[in-house]
This record gives structure tokens, sequence and C-alpha cells, in this order.
């Protein structure tokens, strides 16, 4: 079983949509949880860490649930300039200072 | 602005011509790593390291190696490139478990 797993998408949305994504982990003993943008041929970029309260930043929304192991990131309003990849990135306690990927889930925004 | 540096963007190198690559840092991370990262994957971990400690992953190849001789400075090295190797290599910071900073990358190509 992959340590973090996301739906790949794509996910095709028109311009003002609110979409959501998921991101389940495996390891119970997780601590850090991440959302990361990346765009094409680019690096990954932190759009926002996850905290257990849940935490928005202008149109985004994280949520942390322990209990189900999974994080969420909601995007309301989408932009053309949101389209792009998505990374759910977790650290467990006790795998040191390793960060487990998700393979993406891909965004584009439709005008 | 402080920042996660990496040289060259774009390196072309022959098969099984040894190859460096170089990360540089003036965040004052103690954690640095490698990523490899191919089309449509996430990225995928080589080696980190947590202040002057090691750390390589049990399925990087030996052809892959790394040096850190101080804090700001990390080094990819490639032993015998194949035409496997080419994919985009990232380098990214972190301090202990908060989360990662990536450079720009450095995109490889074998020939």
């Amino acid at each position: 079983r992959k340590e973090v797993e996301q739906d790949p998408g794509p996910f095709n949305v028109p311009e003002g949509a609110t979409v959501a994504f998921n991101c389940t982990y495996s390891n119970s003993a997780s601590q850090s949880f991440f959302w990361y943008r990346q765009d094409c041929r680019k690096e990954p970029k932190l759009l926002m860490s996850v905290y257990s309260s849940g935490n928005e930043d202008g149109r985004f929304t994280a949520q942390l649930n322990r209990a189900s192991q999974y994080i969420s990131l909601l995007i309301r309003d989408s932009k053309l300039s949101d389209s792009a990849t998505y990374l759910c990135v977790v650290n467990s306690r006790n795998t040191g200072n390793q960060f487990y990927f998700g393979t993406g889930t891909s965004l584009t925004v439709i005008p | 602005d402080a920042m996660v540096i990496q040289n060259p963007r774009y390196q072309v190198t022959q098969f099984g011509k040894p190859v460096t690559l170089s990360c540089s840092q003036t965040l004052n991370h103690n954690v640095m790593y490698w990523y490899q990262q191919k089309s449509s994957q996430a990225p995928k971990l080589l080696f980190h390291y947590y202040d002057k400690d090691f750390n390589n992953e049990a399925d990087t190849p030996d052809n892959f190696q790394s040096r850190r001789p101080n804090t700001s400075f990390c080094f990819l090295d490639i032993r015998s490139p194949g035409l496997g190797d080419a994919a985009m290599y990232l380098c990214a910071t972190s301090n202990d478990r908060n989360e990662q900073y990536f450079g720009p990358g450095t995109r490889l190509t074998v020939t």
C-alpha cells in the first residue's frame, strides 16, 4: 500500500467553479501535512500547510481528518491560473525527515 | 531573498559520462534532499542529509552518490548515467519536519 494516495484526475472545471481534492495517508503516526502546487516542468511550490484545526488562505481551504486519515484541499472561484498539478505531501514522526508524496492531482480550469 | 539554487538548470551528458549537479541554499536549513522526478510521476526521494548525516533510500541505485561539504551546499553525482536516468532532479531543504522548499530543478538529458 502506498504511503499517500491521491486521485490523479484530471479534473477539468469551468472558471468560477469550486473543486475539491482528497488525499489519504496510511501511517497513523503522520504529523505534518502539506499541499504543493506544481506547474508543468517546474518545481513543486508550497501552497499551504495543513493544520489539525483546518486552515484557509484566500480561496483555498485545507482540512485534516486524522480519524479517517485524509486531507482535503478546496479551491473556490477557480481561476485559469489555478491550472496545475496539486501534490499531497505527508511527513511521519517515525520515518525521520522523509516526506511522502502523492502522485498528484491534475487540475485544468477552462474559460 | 532566501532561496534554493540549482545549477545547471539544464544538463546534457553522454551515456556513461559522469555528471555532477549542484544545489545551494541560503535558508540555513539543516536538512537537504535530492529527488528524481520523471514525467507525470511524483518526486522520488534518492537521499537526504540531516545535518551531516547521510540517509540513503533503499532503492536508490549505487550509481547515484551525494556530498554535502557544508550546510549550504549539496551535490548529486551520477557516476555512469544511463538513458533511464534522464529526468528532472530536484533539490529541497527543510528545517526538521517543517515544510520543504524546492529549487528550480536540473533537467538532465542523456544522449
